[in-house]
């Protein structure tokens, strides 16, 4: 079956911008993460959502960064005012069941910002 | 807090020989450990993953991995390295519950002819 899909694939934007950045995860996983990869590091975690809610955003590092999953199933991540430190790329994953299920990841979506 | 050190951040092996990528983990139980591949561009995509039993665990593409609680230590290997497996593998570790992944910070694989 399909997997986890992100758009865009790359996103270029300003200083001070607002983007957003959508995923599609696999069809009938409940559990949906989002993690920032800078280069040369690996993922980061950001945010995780269980059904609707987000159950833990403790990765988030400033109220400029947002996400929501209205209907449990495609997320969009938004950031507000960005900065040229934002730049990375971002990975979203989704996995069946929370807990120590297995993460699936989509293809990211690099953002720049110039 | 949990973590995760893969030592080398580069290693160079030759087509046809042995592979051994390192990791380390700090962890306060029995560690559900996962391992990683990310081709340049692509998503990351699951090798293998341990939770109990056999402390040896198959993955795809003929990788294994051994689990070394004694060593805190869940090392990647391949007995033959094609150059196709030439990408970046990460080594993580769940937090709190899995409901998160903590990576380590990655160890580039290049494959010399």
């Amino acid at each position: 079956g399909a997997g986890v899909s992100q758009t865009p694939s790359n996103k270029v934007t300003e200083k001070g911008k607002y983007v957003e950045l959508r995923c599609d995860p696999i069809s009938g996983h409940t559990a949906l993460y989002w993690y920032r990869q800078s280069l040369g590091q690996g993922p980061e975690f950001l945010i995780y959502f269980q059904g609707t809610g987000a159950a833990d955003d403790s990765g988030l590092p400033n109220d400029r960064f947002f996400a929501v999953r209205p209907e449990g199933s495609v997320s969009t991540l938004k950031i507000q005012r960005t900065e040229r430190g934002d730049s990375a790329v971002y990975l979203c994953a989704s996995s069946k069941l929370a807990g120590t299920d297995t993460q699936y990841f989509g293809p990211g979506t690099r953002l720049t910002v110039l | 807090a949990q973590s995760v050190t893969q030592p080398d951040i580069h290693i160079t092996v030759s087509e046809g020989a042995s592979l051994e990528l390192r990791c380390n983990y700090s962890y306060g139980a029995t560690p559900y450990l996962f391992w990683y591949v990310q081709s340049p561009g692509q998503g990351l995509q699951l090798l293998l993953k341990y939770f109990s039993g056999d402390t040896l665990v198959q993955g795809i593409k003929g990788f294994e991995a051994e689990f070394k609680r004694s060593q805190s230590s869940f090392n990647l290997r391949k007995p033959s390295v094609h150059w196709s497996d030439a990408a970046e593998y990460f080594c993580a570790v769940p937090m709190e519950y899995g409901n998160k992944l903590v990576f380590g910070a990655g160890t580039i694989l290049r494959v010399k002819s």
